[in-house]
């Protein structure tokens, strides 16, 4: 059983649409990051949120943190090609230099 | 400054036999922690090492090994492979031991046969 469950596990979707990515678990994370990792590559940090209700901004992407902490979201608005990739997300739990991570979501942006 | 970067980039072993990994840290990183990506999965923790000494460990068997050296870089050693090592093995440093950013090199693909 994941400690952090991702959903849906694939999304294919046209160019301009809008999506949301899911991170879950039953578990308070002190901090969750976001990844993109494209074929053959490894992960690259998107965002880092830390306290509980927080949204980030990154151009089209936005990045949610649960009021608990428990949970969090990804939503891209008028998605494009060049946002396919398998985004992951990943928590720290308190005082613990142990990374838990989602098994990540596969994105394809069709033109 | 220079990122992190893994070798061999691609491998294939047979069961049984032993395989050794290696990164070198980003430039001002003293800690390195190494993950197991298997297809379709999200990276698991196999262990960190900070400043020569090894920081933690994932639910990995002995058989999973490492060492950082004092230029931090590091290696990582299978022993007796077994089909299902076979993965996408990830580096990655950071300044720090927990919380902070990951940097990850391009990862290092190991066929079991």
């Amino acid at each position: 059983t994941q400690l952090l469950e991702q959903s849906p596990q694939f999304l294919s979707i046209q160019e301009g649409e809008n999506l949301t990515v899911y991170c879950n678990s039953s578990s308070v994370f002190s901090s969750l990051q976001w990844y993109r990792q494209e074929p053959g590559e490894g992960p690259v940090l998107l965002v880092t949120v830390v306290t509980g209700g927080e949204v980030k901004k990154l151009k089209r992407l936005t990045f949610q943190f649960g009021d608990a902490r428990k949970d969090s979201s990804l939503h891209i608005t008028a998605a494009q090609p060049g946002d396919t990739g398998l985004y992951l997300c990943a928590g720290y739990m308190d005082s613990n230099y142990q990374l838990i991570w989602g098994a990540g979501t596969k994105l394809i942006i069709k033109p | 400054e220079t990122g992190v970067t893994q070798s061999p980039t691609h491998l294939i072993k047979t069961r049984g036999q032993q395989v050794t990994l290696r990164c070198s840290s980003q430039s001002g990183h003293n800690t390195v922690s190494w993950y197991q990506q298997a297809l379709g999965q999200g990276p698991q923790f196999i262990f960190q090492y900070y400043r020569e000494e090894e920081n933690g460990r994932g639910n990995f068997p002995p058989r999973f090994s490492g060492l950082q050296f004092p230029n931090y870089s590091s290696e990582l050693n299978v022993n007796a492979l077994e089909l299902d090592d076979s993965a996408l093995y990830l580096c990655a440093s950071s300044f720090r031991t927990g919380g902070g950013e990951l940097f990850f090199g391009e990862g290092s693909r190991l066929t079991v046969l």
